[in-house]
């Protein structure tokens, strides 16, 4: 079975400081891993994805995330922080090698960036 | 470049009666996927279709649940006898044959009295 955890409820960063949400994933075998942000009253957009190759992937906005295959973690971070970023993150998980195409959601992290 | 689009995007019913929803995928998009989310969780999946076929189905689809896909183009997701537990938003996301990520719906609010 695929499970993520989200281990924080909420992270809360000044504009202009760094932001790290952190994800880590159990699966079977190899995964395939996404973020995707929700804003209030609006769907899940897709943010990025690690498929395969450089374990460092940038997405959309500015964040990037790193997988570690080791510590089975998928951290989402950007450099800087903007209050527009404030929004509900969430971290989900898909193995690879069974053929299966349910994403499965951790239960996600609310980032609360202050001015 | 339309996004997924669901309606309705809020249903209010009362418990014992039966609703469906609709979904219309991104056009070329020959996946489509259906999911449920309640406050304070992230989405959990309910079933997945390729073009017509139903591919996928979670534990979580009981039998007061179904989807069709009849023309491999929008789906529709149908719960009879709605109970209070069935109160969530549904999610539908769709995706390309080659691609990974999923593109996801605004969502239809249901709320059982």
């Amino acid at each position: 079975a695929q499970s993520v955890a989200q281990p924080e409820d909420q992270v809360n960063v000044a504009e202009g400081n760094p932001l790290t949400v952190k994800c880590t994933y159990s699966v079977s075998g190899n995964p395939y891993l996404f973020w995707y942000v929700q804003y209030p009253n609006r769907g899940l957009q897709f943010l990025l994805k690690y498929i395969t190759g450089d374990n460092l992937v940038k997405g959309s906005y500015g964040f990037e995330a790193e997988f570690n295959k080791s510590q089975t973690s998928f951290h989402l971070k950007k450099p800087s922080a903007l209050v527009s970023d404030s929004a509900l993150y969430f971290c989900a998980v898909r193995e690879v090698d069974t053929g299966r195409r349910a994403l499965t959601f951790g239960s996600g992290t609310r980032l609360q960036v202050q001015p | 470049d339309t996004g997924v689009s669901q309606d309705p995007r809020h249903k209010i019913t009362k418990r014992g009666q039966n609703v469906t929803f609709r979904c219309d995928p991104i056009s070329e998009h020959n996946r489509l996927y259906w999911y449920r989310q309640t406050l304070g969780q992230g989405p959990e999946f309910l079933t997945y279709f390729q073009n017509e076929a139903q591919l996928e189905k979670s534990r979580l689809l009981s039998d007061r649940f179904s989807a069709e896909r009849p023309k491999g183009s929008f789906s529709t997701l149908e719960i009879q006898r709605t109970e209070q537990g069935d109160s969530a938003m549904y999610l539908c996301a769709s995706s390309l044959r080659q691609g990974q990520e999923q593109y996801f719906g605004p969502g239809t609010r249901l709320t059982v009295t």
